[in-house]
Parts: structure tokens; sequence; C-alpha cells
């Protein structure tokens, strides 16, 4: 299976630039994707084939990234991102998530 | 507005099985593959199953493969999974989701509890 690896923990201040990466264990090409879960809540689809907003998201989330290296960016971050962030892929095998990114807003 | 409301979680006994639903509005269910999704207390995501949107063809990883089952009504507009010789690492949250084939899910319902314990 790919094995997708985050970051476990950032910490950034309102109003700052932040990049989560996710690094995959082999190629996924660019079906990579991010989600992000706020505590209590249910995923949210932020970026789908690594560099594609999804409906409805603020144009502060971006995505980018190919093969194996992909990054998620916030810019500006606010305090409203305090959240978990998973990345997924669908290029290898089964569908597989990274095991996350917490942010936490100083 | 989408919407997804599973149902049917709760306490079972190791090897005992247990069914989930999930009842989708807000678009053509037909035309689109689903799947489940489960968190772990305090954990990260698993994928669990896909079904195409028809039905026809479903899909696993080996965790549950021979175990769970996904299947789909679409004149309810329902999503099923029935799971069956369940473990105590099933304990989880089940999300039911819209997929876009076998790619990313783009909307998730609220979530279910399943904890399987003696």
């Amino acid at each position: 299976d790919t094995v997708l690896t985050q970051s476990p923990a950032l910490a950034v201040s309102p109003g700052e630039r932040v990049t989560i990466s996710c690094k995959a264990s082999e190629s996924v090409s660019t079906r990579m994707h991010w989600y992000q879960q706020k505590p209590g809540q249910q995923p949210k689809l932020l970026i789908y084939k690594a560099s594609n907003l999804a409906s409805g998201v603020p144009a502060r989330f971006s995505g980018s990234g190919s093969g194996t290296d992909f990054t998620l960016t916030i810019d500006p971050v606010e305090a409203d991102d305090t959240a978990t962030y998973f990345c997924q892929q669908s290029w290898n095998g089964p569908l597989t998530f990274g095991s996350g990114t917490k942010l936490e807003i100083k | 507005e989408v919407q997804l409301v599973e149902t049917g979680g709760g306490l079972v006994q190791p090897g005992r099985s247990l069914k989930l639903s999930c009842v989708a509005s807000g678009f053509t269910f037909n035309n689109y593959w689903m799947s489940w999704t489960r968190q772990a207390p305090g954990k990260g995501l698993e994928w669990v199953a896909s079904i195409t949107n028809s039905g026809g063809s479903t899909y696993y990883p080996d965790s549950v493969k021979g175990r769970f089952t996904i299947s789909r009504d679409n004149a309810q507009n329902t999503l099923y999974l029935q799971m069956n010789s369940l473990r105590s690492e099933d304990t989880a949250t089940y999300y039911c989701t819209r997929a876009h084939t076998r790619s990313y899910f783009d909307y998730w319902g609220q979530g279910v509890m399943v904890t399987v314990s003696s």
C-alpha cells in the first residue's frame, strides 16, 4: 500500500503563510487530495487532484505537487483554520490517507 | 444541499454483525459512486469500501475484505454497509461519503459510531 507521511503538528500565527507537506512512498501522479477536519466534525474536501480547489473553499487554500511530494498552503492563515489536515491518494491500490497534520493557530 | 445521514451504529460484541445505512439527498444518487470511510477514536482516516453508481462493482481494502459488504438501493437513495465478524479494531466512527469514482470524497456524512466490545 502507498504510505503517506505528514508532519504531526504545526503552530502559526494569524496572517502568516503555512505549508503542510505530504510525502508518498511511491508516485501517485497528481492523484492527491486534501481534507480539513475540525474538532468534533466530519472531514471536508479542500483540494482535489493536487491543485484543484473544491467548491466553496476560500482561495486562501491552495495545493501543489506531483509524483511523491505535495503541499497544502494556507495564505493567510485565520483563527478558524485550526484543524487537522489529511492528505489522501487515489493512484495506487487501496485508497490511503496520511496520518494528519494538526494545525494550531497561536 | 447534499446531505448524507448515517444510522445503525452502536455497541456490538466481537464476532457479531451490524448493518449501517446512509440516506442521501440533494443530488442524483444513482449518478455517483459511494463509499464508507472510518476513523478510530483519536486516529486517522481509513477507507473501508466503495461501490459504483450502478452497484455492479465493489471494492475493499484487505482489512475488511470478506467481512464487510457495501451495497446500495438506488430507488431509495440509500447506501448500506453490512459488517460481519466484527473485531475490536473495527471500533470507529463510520462516515458515508460521496465519491468521484475511486478518487476523492467530496461530501461526508456526520458519522455514526460503532463500538466492538464484550
